[in-house]
């Protein structure tokens, strides 16, 4: 069955160091995200991206973050500066349609020290 | 902001038994999807609901979007050592490259 598939599994920085998390979308999918868990709590939406552009972000994705597709296989996500409050697991998703075969990635946990 | 909860928070079961969950929302949700999340891995879809009053069922999983399209229920009968978890239910609506809301999860914990 196809993957999302993301890299490094985990990752730890020091607070300040750029982090750069990568996933490899379902190759037929069009529409990529991320989102983000902290420990113990509830999954959060972080930006969508379609048709090589942003199409929507949360407020908890500010002048820090950025989203790159480089090529036609690889979206990544960028933290310039990262901070103690940045540790969480990061999810990347994409779909094929807008509400259909929405998959998961098995995350990215960034340990921010 | 769309809040979805989800209750309960968290139960422990006899392996046999059967669950039922419930999520609901603050606002309108087109679509429904529950979720079942294992320790250190991503959300994997359980069931997806398209329209209101919709009842899906998938194996031992059944849920239902509920007809106000605020609300969504998961039942799990029979539940075997393997469902231990946390399941999330999650909203979407219609738009380009549109976003889940998730819920506050409930964990799931069987005995045997």
């Amino acid at each position: 069955e196809p993957e999302v598939t993301q890299t490094p599994s985990h990752q730890v920085t020091q607070m300040g160091q750029e982090v750069i998390l990568r996933c490899v979308p379902i190759s037929n999918h069009l529409y990529f995200y991320w989102y983000r868990q902290i420990l113990g709590q509830k999954v959060e939406f972080l930006v969508s991206f379609y048709n090589n552009e942003i199409s929507e972000k949360s407020e908890i994705f500010d002048d820090q973050f950025s989203v790159e597709r480089p090529d036609g296989s690889n979206f990544t996500l960028k933290i310039r500066s990262t901070k103690l409050e940045d540790s969480a697991m990061y999810f990347c998703a994409s779909s094929e349609l807008e509400q259909t075969g929405y998959t998961f990635g098995s995350g990215t946990r960034l340990t921010v020290v | 902001g769309q809040q979805l909860n989800q209750s309960p928070q968290s139960m422990f079961i006899q392996e046999g038994e059967d669950v039922s969950m419930n999520c609901t929302s603050s606002s309108i949700f087109n679509t429904w999807l529950w979720y079942k999340q294992d320790p250190g891995e991503g959300p994997v879809l359980l069931i997806a609901l398209y329209k209101a009053g919709e009842l899906t069922s998938n194996g031992r999983l059944t849920a239902q979007f509920g007809t106000t399209r605020k609300d969504s229920f998961l039942n799990i009968s029979a539940s075997i050592p393997s469902d231990v978890g946390i399941y999330f239910c999650a909203g979407l609506n219609t738009g380009t490259a549109s976003k889940l809301t998730f819920g506050t999860g409930t964990r799931l914990q069987v005995t045997l």
